[in-house]
């Protein structure tokens, strides 16, 4: 069975873009979850999609959002790019949101902002 | 909150011998998941082992098992026989047992060396 894919796994932009970032869970995961990590900040979690529905979302600016597909894919989006936004992007996905199912982790996608 | 504290920021491990890194939480619920991952130089973050609070006995996984002490709200994971692939970023993560709140919270890594 095919694991977590992110695409793309590296992107560099200037501030002020914005950036879209996709992840693809594993066949049959229908929750997707989305977590920044920097040297500064460690990993920080951003949100949690279920059946195409936020759950739960973390302290991050309106910068930052997020879908879901019927698919299950899911997206971020990050406008108004700023230097701090440098960071590697981490999704995770499990059958269901419930802590006792695993979270599976994507590469992750690094994106460079300059 | 539930914040998680990891004071080793670097521990090294005589390959083939013991090592144990420490991982404190602090939470007012009764009921969560406690974890460790894995996070080799290839970025892919890897579950090692995962604790559930209501559970007393301590998880174990082949070489890797963990000191779950819920009084002192303490987690350590024991890594015996240490190998050459066990280098890595290692972090402890807290996952509240409460519906809506299933994020996983983690503490700041402990980077792993295994000297040959």
């Amino acid at each position: 069975k095919a694991g977590v894919t992110q695409t793309p796994r590296y992107l560099i932009k200037t501030r002020g873009q914005q950036v879209t970032l996709s992840c693809s869970p594993i066949s049959g995961h229908r929750s997707v979850s989305w977590y920044q990590q920097t040297p500064g900040q460690g990993l920080q979690f951003l949100f949690e999609y279920f059946s195409e529905t936020q759950r739960n979302k973390g302290n991050f600016p309106g910068r930052f959002s997020g879908r879901q597909f019927s698919n299950s894919r899911s997206e971020m989006n990050v406008s108004t790019l700023e230097l701090g936004d440098s960071a590697l992007y981490l999704c995770a996905s499990s059958l269901s949101p419930g802590p006792s199912f695993e979270q599976f982790f994507g590469p992750g996608t690094r994106l460079t902002v300059l | 909150a539930q914040t998680v504290t990891q004071s080793q920021p670097e521990m090294s491990v005589q390959e083939a011998e013991t090592v144990t890194l420490s991982c404190t939480y602090d939470t007012s619920e009764s009921d969560y998941y406690l974890f460790w991952y894995k996070q080799p130089p290839s970025r892919q973050m890897i579950l090692v082992i995962r604790q559930e609070a209501y559970k007393q006995q301590n998880a174990t996984e082949n070489r890797f098992s963990v000191n779950f002490q819920k009084a002192a709200k303490s987690f350590s994971l024991k890594i015996s026989d240490s190998q050459l692939g066990d280098a890595a970023m290692y972090f402890c993560a807290y996952r509240s047992a409460r519906s809506g709140n299933e994020k996983l919270t983690f503490g700041t890594g402990t980077r792993l060396t295994i000297i040959p």
